[in-house]
C-alpha cells in the first residue's frame, strides 16, 4: 500500500519551463518534508511544512501544503539543468518519528 | 559541523555472509532511522533508534536483519546471511528530537554476488 502517492513519476522539460509535483495521501501528516536526491548520494532536505494551506518559497521554488494536510505541492518556476534530480516527499505523523516517502518524481531539465 | 557519516559508501558481500552498515549521527542528534531504497523508488523505513533503545522496527525483514545504537560509537544496521534480493542503498538519517527534521547521510550501497 503507498500511502504517499507522487506524480507524475518522470518529468522532461526543456529549460525554461515551468513545472509542478502533486504528492497525494488519504491520510493526515503532522509535517511533510520535500528532499532533492542526486544519484549516488542520499536525499538533501530542501524544506518542511507544517500548517495546513502554509505556502513556503525557496528561489525558483514554491512549495504547498493543503488545506488538509493530506497533500503537498511543489513548483518550479524557470527550470535550470541543475534543478535535474530525484525529488521526494515525505510525510510524518505525531510521536512515531519514521518518515513515509512517496516513491519519487524524477525530472530531467534538458538545456 | 560534519553531517551524518556513513560508511562504507559501498559494500559488496557474497551470497551467505554478513553485512555491517554503520551510521554516525549529526553531532548533538541522539535519534536514528535506517531506510532502504530500491532503484529509482522512494525510500522505506526499516528502524527507528534513540540511545540504546529501539523505539519502531515495523519495517524491519523478520529474520536476518537488526539494528542498535549503543551508548558509545555508531549505529549499526546488520544482516546475516545476504542473498541478492539484499541489494540496495542503504540510507541512515538522525535528528536531535522525535518530531525534528531529519538529515540524511549519503548511503551504503550493498552489491550481493
Amino acid at each position: 500500500t503507498q500511502l504517499l502517492e507522487q506524480s507524475p513519476q518522470f518529468l522532461s522539460i526543456q529549460e525554461g519551463e515551468n513545472l509542478t509535483v502533486y504528492c497525494n495521501s488519504s491520510s493526515v501528516f503532522s509535517s511533510l518534508q520535500w528532499y532533492r536526491q542526486e544519484p549516488g548520494e542520499g536525499p538533501v532536505l530542501l524544506v518542511t511544512v507544517v500548517t495546513g494551506g502554509e505556502v513556503k518559497k525557496l528561489k525558483r521554488l514554491t512549495f504547498q501544503f493543503g488545506d488538509a494536510r493530506k497533500d503537498s505541492s511543489l513548483h518550479i518556476t524557470a527550470a535550470q539543468p541543475g534543478d535535474t534530480g530525484l525529488y521526494l516527499c515525505a510525510g510524518a505523523r505525531s510521536n512515531t518519528g519514521k518518515l513515509i516517502f512517496g516513491q519519487g518524481t524524477t525530472l530531467q531539465v534538458k538545456p | 559541523n560534519a553531517g551524518v557519516m556513513q560508511n562504507p559508501r559501498h559494500l559488496v558481500r557474497r551470497r551467505g555472509q554478513e553485512a555491517r552498515l554503520r551510521c554516525s549521527p549529526m553531532k548533538g542528534h541522539s535519534h536514528v532511522y535506517w531506510y532502504r531504497q530500491l532503484p529509482e523508488e522512494g525510500l522505506k523505513f526499516m528502524v527507528y533508534l534513540q540511545k540504546e533503545n529501539i523505539i519502531d522496527e515495523s519495517g524491519m525483514p523478520k529474520e536476518r536483519f537488526s539494528a542498535e545504537f549503543p551508548k558509545e560509537g555508531p549505529s549499526i544496521l546488520r544482516i546475516q546471511q545476504v542473498v541478492r534480493g539484499d541489494s540496495a542503498a542503504y540510507f541512515c538519517a538522525s535528528s536531535p528530537g522525535m518530531n525534528t527534521e531529519a538529515f540524511f547521510g549519503q548511503g551504503t550501497r550493498l552489491t550481493v554476488v
